[in-house]
């Protein structure tokens, strides 16, 4: 069974630091494109970042792009965020998830997420 | 970026009866076009893949249709579970989700 466990969120001011990590398990990890996702309260789905499976081709929407970076390390089967000068608008549920396959690497299986508040 | 669009905003239809959502990109995305389920409190769930292609479980009630610019989602008798919001996604040229579809029962 596909386990996909977020952790690491919280409340952060305005500016801070913040590091997420995605822990997978059921499936064969360094075979996926891995996805963060985020869902502001009571909005839509909006696409973070993505990562291939050795790292080589890495992508990120335009609204974090110099402040977030995604990384993982296969041998932990896990995923990470790193979030820098973090904004108020960055408020949301952070999902971890796992592509479908090679040739549709649109997401399939999500973890539950994590919350991430920037606050003052 | 590639922009999508998903229409109408909220869709009023009884049980039973069937129910058509759109979704339109700025660009041609081929047939690379997801749709996602997401009920109150729950992760998404993806339903299809490839324009046309039922996930794994999902039942035959729910079928997509389109390629290039313009999709369409129809759930051809819909049961009380299905009452939910619906994404559509393109995964052409990195990924883009569309604003959702409420769903709700009349």
């Amino acid at each position: 069974e596909v386990q996909l466990v977020e952790s690491g969120g919280g409340l952060v001011q305005p500016g801070r630091s913040l590091r997420l990590s995605c822990a997978a398990s059921g499936f064969t990890f360094d075979d996926y494109v891995m996805h963060w996702v985020r869902q502001a309260p009571g909005k839509g789905l909006d696409w973070v970042s993505s990562i291939s499976w050795n790292s080589g081709s890495i992508g990120y929407a335009d609204s974090v792009k110099g402040r977030f970076t995604i990384s993982r390390d296969n041998a932990k089967n896990s995923l990470y965020l790193q979030m820098n000068s973090l904004r108020s608008e960055d408020t949301a549920l952070y999902y971890c998830a796992k592509a479908h396959s090679l040739y549709s690497s649109c997401p399939d299986y999500w973890g539950q997420g994590t919350l991430v508040t920037v606050s003052s | 970026e590639i922009v999508m669009t998903q229409s109408p905003a909220t869709l009023s239809v009884s049980p039973g009866e069937r129910a058509t959502l759109s979704c339109r990109a700025s660009q041609s995305v081929s047939s690379n076009l997801a749709w996602y389920q997401q009920k109150p409190g729950q992760a998404p769930r993806l339903l299809i893949y490839g324009a046309s292609t039922r996930a794994t479980g999902i039942p035959a009630r729910f079928s997509g249709s389109g390629s290039g610019t313009e999709f369409t989602l129809t759930i051809s008798s819909l049961q009380s579970e299905d009452f939910a919001v619906y994404y559509c996604q393109q995964y052409n040229k990195w990924y883009t989700f569309g604003q959702g579809t409420k769903l709700e029962i009349k």
